[in-house]
């Protein structure tokens, strides 16, 4: 597709267990975001890939949080031993370059997670 | 502490009328302001930006007005119209993190017809 795609959009799962959350970035975009949308918040940034290597992950809450890029392409948000508060939408974003101007970053439509 | 801050929830408009939406930042090494326009589960969707160095863009409908002293935007949308019921946030960037938007926590606009 043209867009940026999230996979799955909706997870429940119970509390202490493992999960992945997918993005796909649109083509050619070297830049890729990750966001948590709790309810009633704005998204709060998590991570930043520029190709492969996570150029700034200071947004990620504790070290239960993950996330992957191997290929410079997908990219895979991991989340260990999930609790209660980590329920929320996970946006995923792209960009062609690094800078956020112009409108130059597009969302993905989110996967909302829900942990029992 | 927050940022950004949007004050005001929710928006209820008359159609046609002009809809306002306020921002407050406090950090003054952001340079660069944007507003997102979210529907119900979708992403959030590019609207409007605007620099530090300009106090106004406008596109057709949408103009962003931005006061540095006050640390202060607005988003106008004249005339409003029901399809631009949404969440609307605010979001700012700057100084070394470029590529990290911080964001209000939305307003949600209703336009009624």
């Amino acid at each position: 597709g043209a867009g940026v795609s999230q996979t799955p959009s909706n997870k429940v799962t119970e509390k202490g267990k493992y999960v992945e959350l997918r993005c796909d970035p649109i083509s050619g975009h070297t830049a890729l975001y990750w966001y948590r949308q709790s309810l009633g918040q704005g998204p709060e940034f998590l991570i930043y890939f520029q190709g492969t290597g996570a150029a700034d992950d200071s947004g990620l809450p504790n070290d239960r949080f993950f996330a992957v890029r191997p290929e410079g392409s997908v990219s895979t948000l991991k989340i260990q031993r999930t609790e209660r508060g980590d329920s929320a939408v996970y946006l995923c974003a792209s960009s062609l370059r690094a800078s956020v101007t112009a409108g130059e970053l597009f969302f993905g439509e989110g996967s909302r997670l829900t942990v029992l | 502490d927050q940022q950004v801050k949007q004050n005001s929830p929710s928006l209820s408009v008359q159609e046609g009328r002009i809809s306002i939406l306020n921002c407050d930042y406090t950090n003054s090494m952001f340079d660069y302001f944007l507003w997102y326009k979210k529907y119900p589960a979708e992403g959030p969707t590019f609207l409007i930006s605007i620099s530090s160095i300009k106090d106004k863009n406008e596109d057709g409908r949408f103009t962003v007005f931005l006061n540095k002293s006050a640390k202060h935007l607005s988003l106008h949308i004249v005339p409003s119209q029901p399809g631009d019921s949404a969440v609307y946030f605010c979001a700012a960037s700057g100084g070394d993190s470029s590529y990290k938007l911080i964001f209000g926590s939305g307003t949600r606009l209703l336009v009624r017809p």
